[in-house]
């Protein structure tokens, strides 16, 4: 059975730092890994697939690694901003379904 | 990227009713969507996975007389909870892949979510 885990569970850190929030998974027959952005109250967006052939991606400020042996995901922030504020959620997928991580609860300060 | 609605964005209600939520992807079919429900600060449990034209997968402990899922088409599925109570009380969301793109990567895009409140 996939578990999935983040680590911090919560992180505050400054405007203008980079920062890494971890991702780590039980089962490496993944199908994709993709990471996802929540703010209160809403849904969920789509920050970055990457799929199990790949070893990482990227969008903007952000950079997402994985490494299947190890059952690890990591997603680099870079110069982060107060708009960046927000949880961020993991989601390891076989074919079938999604697991979710547990989350890491990100706040910049401004 | 690929847009899911979902409706309405919240929901009061009396305990012993019935409330539906509607999920709908509004730019590509859907063949499969999943159900996901959210208690404040925690992670997604999946509830159950909907598929067109047969009968919706549920989770091991998700009661599936008390939350119905229909999926009578390839772009909606539908999600009642029945006789509900203030347990009940959650944020649902719904999702769904989409296996159309030239990419073929399954990538899972959720509505806006629905949040449940019993009386």
């Amino acid at each position: 059975k996939q578990e999935v885990t983040q680590i911090p569970a919560a992180l505050s850190v400054p405007e203008g730092e980079n920062l890494v929030l971890n991702c780590s998974f039980t089962d490496s027959a993944i199908y994709n890994l993709q990471w996802f952005r929540q703010d209160p109250g809403k849904g969920l967006t789509s920050l970055l697939l990457i799929q199990s052939s790949q070893r990482e991606q990227t969008s903007g400020r952000l950079n997402a690694s994985l490494d299947k042996s190890s059952g690890r995901s990591t997603l680099y922030i870079a110069a982060s901003q107060p708009g960046d504020s927000a949880t961020y959620l993991c989601a390891a997928s076989g074919t079938y379904k999604y697991i979710f991580g547990t989350g890491t609860r990100l706040k910049v300060l401004a | 990227g690929a847009v899911v609605s979902q409706h309405p964005s919240w929901v009061i209600c009396k305990s012993g009713t019935s409330v539906k939520i509607e999920c709908r992807s509004l730019d590509f079919q859907a063949t499969t969507m999943f159900w996901y429900r959210q208690f404040p600060k925690q992670s997604l449990m999946l509830m159950a996975t909907s598929n067109e034209g047969s009968k919706a997968t549920y989770e091991q402990g998700v009661e599936k007389d008390k939350f119905l899922i229909n999926h009578a088409s390839l772009t909606l599925s539908t999600l009642t909870v029945t006789s509900a109570h203030p347990e009940d009380s959650s944020f649902y969301i719904c999702s769904a892949r989409d296996w159309g793109r030239v990419e073929n990567t399954g990538e899972l895009f959720f509505g806006e979510g629905s949040r449940l409140t019993v009386l």
